[in-house]
């Protein structure tokens, strides 16, 4: 157990909803990165919070933002879904200056 | 498109044998590291290699990098059915931050 927890564990939204995910992070952790994990593949990074504020993006599309609140939980919101963001978004959260990254157990969203 | 490649995407071996994987990446790295994923859950941090290291032991894992060659390899001793998952090796984006870029993983089956 990593102290990072995500809910929901599992979701299902049709095509064109939105959709948004949680995270907490570990206690004393100022930093969450989000992953999307397709089936089968290795996880592709999104973005990252640091102290309420992006602080880095993947290539991946405006309709993927994020949130990081004051006690650096982090929100993952998801408009206009497609069928291609079926996956396993994952949450990690480290300290800024650590590289070593605490993920959570995943929310899985299946979108039809 | 992923910085690091895992090889190979399958291995299958008996319990008790050592398990050997392998990861290469492109870019300049500051640091590497290796992580599993059992049945699509949550990644968990097995082992942190820097850039100006060559070898690191953690209990039965032994990791290698080679800068020179852009390449990791991860060795499981004495393997488990309990070790049965999936690989992962992750390499920071960029030298501000920590943000992991995963290969494609091996899946990693022990046969009691």
């Amino acid at each position: 157990e990593t102290g990072v927890t995500q809910s929901p564990t599992h979701l299902i939204k049709t095509r064109g909803q939105q959709v948004t995910l949680r995270c907490s992070s570990q206690s004393g952790h100022n930093t969450v990165s989000w992953y999307q994990q397709a089936l089968g593949q290795g996880p592709q990074f999104i973005f990252q919070y640091y102290r309420e504020e992006e602080n880095g993006r993947g290539n991946f599309p405006p309709r993927f933002s994020g949130l990081q609140f004051p006690n650096y939980s982090s929100e993952l919101n998801v408009n206009a879904l497609e069928l291609d963001d079926s996956a396993l978004y994952l949450c990690a959260s480290s300290l800024a200056v650590s590289n070593e990254q605490f993920f959570g157990p995943g929310t899985r969203l299946t979108v039809l | 498109s992923q910085q690091g490649e895992e090889d190979p995407q399958a291995l299958s071996i008996q319990e008790g044998e050592n398990a050997t994987m392998n990861c290469s990446y492109k870019t300049s790295i500051n640091n590497l590291q290796w992580y599993r994923q059992n049945s699509g859950r949550g990644l968990v941090h097995l082992i942190l290699i820097r850039s100006n290291e060559r070898e690191k032991h953690s209990g039965r894992l032994r990791v290698t990098l080679d800068t020179s060659k852009k390449s990791s390899s991860l060795l499981i001793t004495a393997s488990r059915a309990a070790d049965t998952a999936s690989y992962f090796c992750a390499t920071d984006v960029n030298n501000a931050g920590n943000m992991l870029t995963f290969g494609g993983g091996t899946r990693l089956m022990v046969k009691p």
